[in-house]
């Protein structure tokens, strides 16, 4: 299966501390996106990475892909307790059509 | 702001009953998805459309159909309910790409489906 795989599968830090969160997938992608999922919540879309970055940033976001290795990783810095939420990472690749396939996610809670 | 809205955020049905979740999406998307979530194994696609009246299957289609008439509304449908489709449903819709690359989902606020 293509599915990305996060690591870990649960993140618990304090206020203000740096969350990473890693992905990995097995077979050559176009992109890479993650998303955001609040409890209970749709998923929101939070950055997008082609294959061909190595390197993105949106805010307080930092995304790196490393498609040698296969794998991506999240970095939100300056936590807050607003960014408590699970983590998915989304792999698109050709498989008969356009398809996108995402992980089993990173629940991340930041501690007030 | 792309707009995708569910019909129920929760919903209750019995074994056997047919039931119908619908999406609707008002931004003159392409493609829309319909996708359960389950613990510990992530969002699986059950079925896709690119354009009215075209479908296409996911990776778990079984039990489900689908149906989109209009371009903005893409429909699920459980022709007879078991327990083990008691589950979080979510549908998304995409702009649709015509180039090589998948574009960003956005996504309804989800169905959490009990079928007793």
């Amino acid at each position: 299966s293509q599915q990305g795989e996060e690591d870990p599968q649960a993140l618990s830090i304090q206020e203000g501390e740096n969350a990473t969160m890693n992905c990995s997938y097995k077979t050559s992608i176009n992109n890479l996106q993650w998303y955001r999922q609040n409890s209970g919540r749709g998923l929101v879309h939070l950055i997008l990475i082609r294959s061909n970055e190595r390197e993105k940033h949106s805010g307080r976001l930092r995304v790196t892909l490393d498609t040698s290795k296969k794998s991506s990783s999240l970095l939100i810095t300056a936590s807050r307790a607003a960014d408590t939420a699970s983590y998915f990472c989304a792999t698109s690749y050709w498989g008969g059509y356009q398809k996108v396939t995402f992980g089993t996610g990173t629940k991340l809670q930041v501690i007030p | 702001d792309v707009k995708v809205t569910q019909s129920s955020r929760y919903l209750v049905k019995r074994t056997g009953e047919k039931v119908f979740l619908e999406c609707v999406q008002d931004m003159d998307h392409e493609n829309m998805f319909w996708y359960r979530q389950d613990p510990g194994l992530g969002l699986r696609l059950i079925y896709f459309s690119y354009d009215v009246k075209m479908k296409e299957k996911g990776d778990i289609p079984e039990g489900y159909s689908v149906s989109r008439e209009k371009k903005e509304r893409f429909s699920l449908i459980l022709e007879s309910a078991s327990t083990n489709q008691t589950s979080m449903y979510l549908c998304a819709s995409s702009l649709g790409e015509t180039g090589f690359v998948a574009d960003t989902q956005y996504f309804g606020p989800g169905t959490r489906l009990t079928v007793l």
